[in-house]
């Protein structure tokens, strides 16, 4: 069973507009964390939030935002004022851990393409 | 300085050959990980190495072998290359989470461009 959802493939949004991106989850471990990555064209991958499963407040990073609604299992990226440079794919990941906190691994999505039109 | 640098950055090869990934990160992290990334885009890890012990690995071939000298270098050969095998391959390092939440951020390489023809 699919891990971490995107269920958009590709998303339009106009520059200084905000987008969400959506991410659901499936796990049982109480224990897990949620990370966004960017991935543009140029095929680095960069880390752009965190959210812990046992985070009270949802995680702000500049510009990005995560929308963590742990009861329905959503993660969801808030790009606020979009760039041109926030063209890029975008993947959501969920870190799993063993019973060592150092022994995680993550398992991504199958990402989302955001394209910022001016 | 590059945290995470991988060697070569693309390579192209022929079907049957050996070949080897170069990875080595100056963060000071205990934990490294090789992930594959196919042409559709999907990341999926393949191992990962805690000061140079293998404490994941994925259902890979065992054609491919990583091999970590030390805590700050996770290798990856493979061996008898397959068309299939061409994908990018990014090697990434992480602290544990002992540090507080931001320690458990893998920090990726800048990926190799495999290609087998």
């Amino acid at each position: 069973a699919q891990k971490i959802t995107q269920t958009q493939p590709g998303m339009f949004v106009q520059e200084k507009e905000a987008v969400t991106l959506d991410c659901t989850y499936d796990t049982s471990d109480p224990s897990y964390g949620l990370f966004w990555y960017k991935q543009p064209s140029s095929g680095e991958m960069i880390f752009l939030i965190y959210q812990g499963s046992y985070d009270q407040q949802n995680a702000t990073e500049g510009r990005y935002s995560l929308n963590f609604q742990k009861a329905r299992k959503s993660a969801n990226l808030v790009i606020s004022a979009s760039q041109l440079g926030d063209s890029a794919m975008y993947f959501c990941a969920m870190r799993e851990s063993g019973m060592n906190t150092g022994f995680q691994k993550l398992v991504f999505g199958t990402g989302t393409r955001l394209l910022v039109s001016p | 300085d590059t945290a995470v640098s991988q060697t070569p950055k693309y390579l192209v090869t022929q079907m049957g050959n050996d070949k080897s990934i170069k990875c080595e990160q100056n963060l000071g992290h205990d934990t490294m990980y090789w992930y594959k990334q196919d042409s559709k885009k999907f990341l999926k890890i393949m191992f990962s190495y805690n000061n140079k012990e293998l404490i994941i690995n994925e259902t890979v071939p065992n054609r491919f072998s990583p091999k970590s000298p030390d805590k700050a270098h996770l290798n990856l050969h493979i061996n008898s290359l397959e068309l299939g095998d061409s994908a990018v391959y990014f090697c990434a390092s992480s602290q544990d989470g002992s540090a507080g939440k931001r320690s458990y951020e893998q920090y990726f390489g800048p990926g190799t461009r495999l290609t087998v023809t």
